[in-house]
């Protein structure tokens, strides 16, 4: 069974820095593309930040550029992404979700973790 | 970037009736990157149907897409209870992925 755990999430102030792990079971993590999705508390979905399966190609939404990294070990079998200069509308659900074959959508996603900018 | 708009915002409908939901795009998106997700309350999204029309694994057949272009549509032909849920549409092209705002299904 495909299964996906967030975990780092908190509260942290505005202009700090928190980092995100999703850890990865049920599959072989190091075939799939995965990325970051968030979510804000009542709104929409958003994605963040794109890795390949073998870390080559790296992309961001212009959002979180500068501000956020995204990375992977696959021989942990896990997913980070490191954030910093942290702002109130950074204030969301973080899901890890999986690529599928194409890249172009997620089939996975993690429960989330809550991530709170706030002073 | 492209943008994804959906309506009606929120449809409210009987258990048993049909649901069309719409998702139009600002330029046209390949129907190969076109996808539809179902996210109820505390969890996280479920991907419904891609590559415009494909149903995901373990989705029923009331679930069907269409559309092409700028203009796509789900329907759910006969609503259950459980289908209370916000829908979302997706799309990927250069590098970005981009999601709609999303409908809300309501049953009554």
């Amino acid at each position: 069974e495909v299964q996906l755990v967030e975990s780092g999430g908190g509260l942290v102030q505005p202009g700090g820095s928190l980092r995100l792990s999703c850890a990865a079971s049920g599959f072989t993590f190091s075939n799939f593309h995965m990325s970051w999705v968030r979510q804000a508390p009542g709104k929409g979905l958003e994605w963040v930040s794109y890795i390949s399966s073998s870390s080559s190609l790296i992309y961001y939404a212009d959002s979180v550029n500068g501000r956020f990294t995204i990375s992977r070990d696959n021989a942990k079998n896990s997913l980070s992404l490191q954030m910093s200069s942290l702002r109130d509308e950074d204030t969301a659900v973080y899901y890890c979700a999986r690529g599928t074959a194409t890249g172009t959508n997620f089939d996975y996603w993690g429960q989330g973790a809550l991530v709170t900018v706030s002073s | 970037e492209i943008v994804l708009t959906q309506s009606p915002g929120t449809l409210s409908l009987s258990p048993g009736e049909r649901a069309t939901l719409s998702c139009r795009a600002s330029q046209t998106v390949s129907s190969s990157y076109l996808v539809w997700y179902q996210q109820k309350p505390g969890q996280a999204p479920r991907l419904l149907i891609y590559g415009a029309s494909s149903r995901a694994t373990g989705i029923p057949d009331r679930f069907s897409g269409s559309g092409s272009g700028t203009d796509f549509t789900l329907t759910i032909s006969r609503l259950e209870p459980e289908d209370s849920a916000v829908y979302y549409c997706q799309q990927y092209g250069s590098s970005s992925w981009t999601f709609g705002q999303g409908t809300k299904v309501e049953i009554k």
